[in-house]
């Protein structure tokens, strides 16, 4: 699958609490993304980054922030979760100029 | 902003048949578009791409179509097989340099559905 792995691939966790998803790519790839994925709305950009504490927001980045310390992990944190924020996030990984290629997914439940 | 959405939410077709699965975009700056194929419980995959200075490609039985006119574009399976039975989307994004480059930007997709 590319080398990119999401963790955890399931959690249910509690309203305000906070909740931290890692992506880990083996690529070496520059551009990593998080997305959200929610029926009805496909898949929308959360935040993504183009190298090394570089990063930038995306359509929905309210009440979500990231990280990047090294090339090969992009976290995702959720500060207070919401239940708004339940939701399965795909994290990307892209080359410049070719297609991102997707983890499998973390299923996030806020309860 | 950017935007891309499908024309049609759900396809069913025969096994064997061609399927045609059509997407809009509204951003006339996109320059890279891309399908991508989504089985239940996975992330999505890679298909097939395709650059605005082309107007067609082919891959191994699909083929992308761009209509850059009308800001369309649309994915063709030849042969569609049970197997093909996904979600379908089609993304796009803007090239060029700065920190912009690299968002790819999602339509909410078609789910294919193929009859033996």
């Amino acid at each position: 699958d590319a080398g990119i792995t999401q963790s955890p691939r399931h959690k249910v966790t509690e309203t305000g609490t906070p909740v931290t998803l890692r992506c880990h790519q083996t690529e070496n790839h520059r551009y990593m993304y998080w997305y959200r994925q929610d029926p009805g709305h496909g898949l929308r950009l959360i935040h993504y980054s183009y190298g090394v504490k570089d990063t930038d927001k995306g359509e929905v980045s309210d009440g979500y922030s990231v990280s990047r310390s090294k090339t090969e992990d992009f976290l995702l944190t959720l500060e207070s979760a919401t239940s708004s924020q339940t939701s399965v996030y795909f994290c990307a990984i892209r080359r410049m100029n070719t297609e991102a290629f997707f983890g499998q997914g973390t299923r996030l439940t806020v309860v | 902003g950017e935007s891309v959405g499908l024309h049609l939410p759900t396809l069913s077709v025969q096994e064997g048949d061609n399927s045609i699965i059509n997407c809009a975009y509204s951003n006339s700056a996109s320059d890279y578009f891309i399908w991508y194929k989504q089985e239940s419980g996975k992330g999505p995959q890679f298909i097939i791409d395709i650059r605005s200075n082309m107007d067609k490609r082919q891959g191994q039985r699909v083929t992308v179509l761009l209509n850059k006119t009308v800001k369309h574009l649309s994915l063709q399976i030849a042969a569609t097989q049970p197997g093909d039975s996904a979600v379908y989307f089609c993304a796009s994004q803007i090239f060029g340099g700065g920190t912009s480059y690299g968002k790819l930007t999602f339509g909410q997709g078609t789910i294919l559905t193929v009859h033996p």
